[in-house]
């Protein structure tokens, strides 16, 4: 069965630090990607971040890195420097053969002045 | 700039209404789906269409139908809405390159009454 588990529904920062949210994922396909989105209080979802299963190297964009393990079937992203913008929902989302994707539940990140 | 639009940002239907949700995308997509969204439950697939005419069910189909005519356009179809329908909508589309990410639009707030 495909399906994505982020187990912390809300997590808080201090402004200017690094946090880590959590993404584990399950899969049999040999071919997967892995992405990021994020979800202001406005409602648009925005894209972070991507990952595709045989890429060796962390994927970087910015302020934004994915802890890619494959073995363990995690995906964490890390936010750096952490901004007062950042404040939002998280979701860890995974394509696997089809085309379908799969969402985890979201995390609510607040960043703290 | 991709651009995936909805027609309704929010709707109030009543009970046993046929509520039509319509999404156009204007970047030639082939994939074009169709989420909910609820607290706690993240993004949950009702629908995705592949291609025009082509469609595949989701996690949550039953009460939802969908129509995919031309390229550009996916409908969902609450044929007979009910109040556990009442939620956020979510329509994405995306390119067939597998590294590609969805592209969101703003998102139906859908209330039955």
């Amino acid at each position: 069965a495909q399906k994505i588990t982020q187990t912390q529904p809300g997590m808080f920062v201090q402004e200017k630090e690094a946090v880590t949210l959590d993404c584990t994922y399950d899969t049999s396909d040999p071919s997967y990607g892995l992405f990021w989105y994020k979800q202001p209080s406005s409602g648009e979802m925005i894209f972070l971040i991507y990952q595709g299963s045989y890429d060796q190297q962390n994927a970087t964009e910015g302020r934004y890195s994915l802890n890619f393990q494959k073995a363990r079937k995690s995906a964490n992203l890390v936010i750096s420097a952490s901004q007062l913008g950042d404040s939002a929902m998280y979701f860890c989302a995974m394509r696997a053969t089809g085309n379908q994707f799969y969402f985890g539940t979201g995390t609510s990140l607040t960043v703290i002045p | 700039d991709v651009k995936v639009t909805q027609s309704s940002r929010y709707l109030v239907k009543r009970t046993g209404e046929k509520v039509f949700l319509e999404c156009v995308q204007d970047m030639d997509h082939e994939n074009m789906f169709w989420y909910r969204q609820d607290p706690g439950l993240g993004l949950r697939l009702i629908y995705f269409s592949y291609d025009v005419k082509m469609k595949e069910k989701g996690d949550i189909p039953e009460g939802y139908s969908v129509s995919r005519e031309k390229k550009e356009r996916f409908s969902l179809i609450l044929e007979s809405a009910s109040t556990n329908q009442t939620s956020m909508y979510l329509c994405a589309s995306r390119p067939l390159r597998v590294s590609r990410e969805q592209y969101f639009g703003p998102g139906t707030r859908l209330t039955v009454t």
